[in-house]
């Protein structure tokens, strides 16, 4: 089983619609964990931590659920420019390793 | 406050030769990662260094490859007697470290070996 595991894809969703992703994770000891968007040939970039107690960020909100091991992230009113590969990722402040899901591919549509 | 920076952004070699790819951390910031990306698959650990220390190798081969972060300058990854397999985008992520983990990306060196 991969350390963390998303589903990677496509989702193809018009412009306007809510879109929701999964990511669990095997490592009970992991401490952090964080949501990076990758456009094509570019670097990640954070898109947002996430917390025990979930977080919004304008269009964005991520949600944690430790006891069943996964988190997730919601986007809603989809736009154009949030066709991307979203990066599930999973730190364990013991190794302080960062372990990155293979991502999963959003196309917004026109 | 300057990003993570990377040089060079796009790297040549010919099999058999050496590629030395550098990377400077945001300012303030004292972990380095290096990850690996192959075309069309997730990024792959390879080296946490710390000023002057390597803390974990565990993902980079254990022959060919070297990386290290010296007290003074940026942290570089070497690649001795490349092959066609390492062709890839090399990020490098720095972090504070302790208290703040939340790392940022350089733009990446893409090495080609032809």
């Amino acid at each position: 089983r991969k350390e963390v595991e998303q589903d990677p894809g496509p989702f193809n969703v018009p412009e306007g619609a809510t879109v929701a992703f999964n990511c669990t994770y095997s490592n009970s000891a992991s401490q952090s964990f964080f949501w990076y968007r990758q456009d094509c040939r570019k670097e990640p970039k954070l898109l947002m931590s996430v917390y025990s107690s979930g977080n919004e960020d304008g269009r964005f909100t991520a949600q944690l659920n430790r006891a069943s091991q996964y988190i997730s992230l919601l986007i809603r009113d989809s736009k154009l420019s949030d066709s991307a590969t979203y990066l599930c990722v999973v730190f364990a402040s013991g190794t302080y390793k960062y372990i990155f899901g293979t991502g999963t591919r959003l196309k917004v549509l026109a | 406050n300057a990003g993570v920076m990377q040089n060079p952004r796009h790297l040549v070699r010919r099999r058999g030769q050496e590629a030395r790819l550098r990377c400077s951390p945001m300012k303030g910031h004292s972990h380095v990662y290096w990850y690996r990306q192959l075309p069309e698959e997730g990024l792959k650990f390879m080296v946490y260094l710390q000023k002057e220390n390597i803390i974990d190798e565990s993902g980079m081969p254990k022959e060919r490859f070297s990386a290290e972060f010296p007290k003074e300058g940026p942290s570089i990854l070497r690649i001795q007697q490349v092959v066609r397999g390492d062709s890839a985008a090399y990020f490098c992520a720095s972090s504070v470290g302790q208290g703040d983990p939340e790392q940022y990306f350089g733009p990446g060196t893409r090495l080609t070996v032809t």
